[in-house]
């Protein structure tokens, strides 16, 4: 079965650098997702990688996938505090068929001034 | 814009009534969920419809049901309130889109209480 597995909890300082990780148990992963919701909000879809992919980098953004041992990380660069939320990895077999996700549990990231 | 709404936002009822949350998207999508957020569980699916008069069960099925009567709109009745649906409740919406890896939109979520 799948099951997606973060930690619960992180905090840094302004400007340092975050790294959220994520694990997941289903090998037949097609697209693996970050979610962000910030608070009293609905999820935002961040970035996503396909499982083809070994990095993605978007702005200040990069998202790191070792399929090998199912890990997933999210590294956001020069951290605001306006990054503060709660993210959540999530990932589908097959995102054309409905997309059904499967959710971490989420990291909230606290980042303080 | 095309949006996604849901109502109310806050909900608190007795043990036993029926609930219906509302569910509304106008960007003509063709697939809805719903899911609840507890701590430490995350988001687990609740339902989900590919299409109208579609729906099919998530993990988290039991106590609930769903109707789809027309594209725009998934409604989620409680049938009979139990206190361990208390959660904040999210409706989301994908499109059969050329975007290969097919977001899902969130609404802004419906805390329900259930006392």
């Amino acid at each position: 079965g799948e099951d997606v597995e973060q930690s619960l909890f992180l905090s840094v300082r302004e400007g340092d650098s975050s790294v959220i990780n994520c694990t997941y148990t289903d090998s037949s992963s097609t697209y693996l997702y970050w979610y962000k919701q910030e608070p009293g909000a609905g999820l935002q879809l961040l970035t996503y990688i396909f499982s083809n992919m070994d990095m993605k980098q978007d702005q200040r953004l990069t998202v790191l996938l070792n399929k090998k041992d199912k890990h997933l990380s999210l590294r956001i660069a020069d951290t605001q505090t306006g990054d503060s939320a709660i993210y959540f990895c999530a990932e589908t077999l097959c995102p054309r068929a409905g997309n059904m996700l499967t959710f971490g549990g989420g990291t909230r990231l606290m980042v303080k001034p | 814009d095309a949006e996604i709404t849901q109502s109310p936002r806050h909900k608190i009822t007795e043990t036993g009534r029926q609930v219906t949350l509302a569910c509304h998207q106008t960007w003509n999508h063709n697939n809805m969920f719903w899911y609840r957020q507890d701590l430490g569980h995350g988001l687990r699916l609740i339902h989900y419809s590919y299409g109208v008069q579609d729906t099919n069960k998530g993990e988290v099925s039991d106590g609930y049901s769903v109707s789809r009567s027309n594209t725009e709109d998934l409604p989620l009745t409680l049938e009979s309130a139990a206190s361990s649906q208390t959660s904040v409740y999210f409706c989301a919406s994908s499109g059969v889109a050329a975007l290969s890896y097919n977001e899902q939109f969130f609404g802004p979520g419906t805390r329900l209480t259930v006392l």
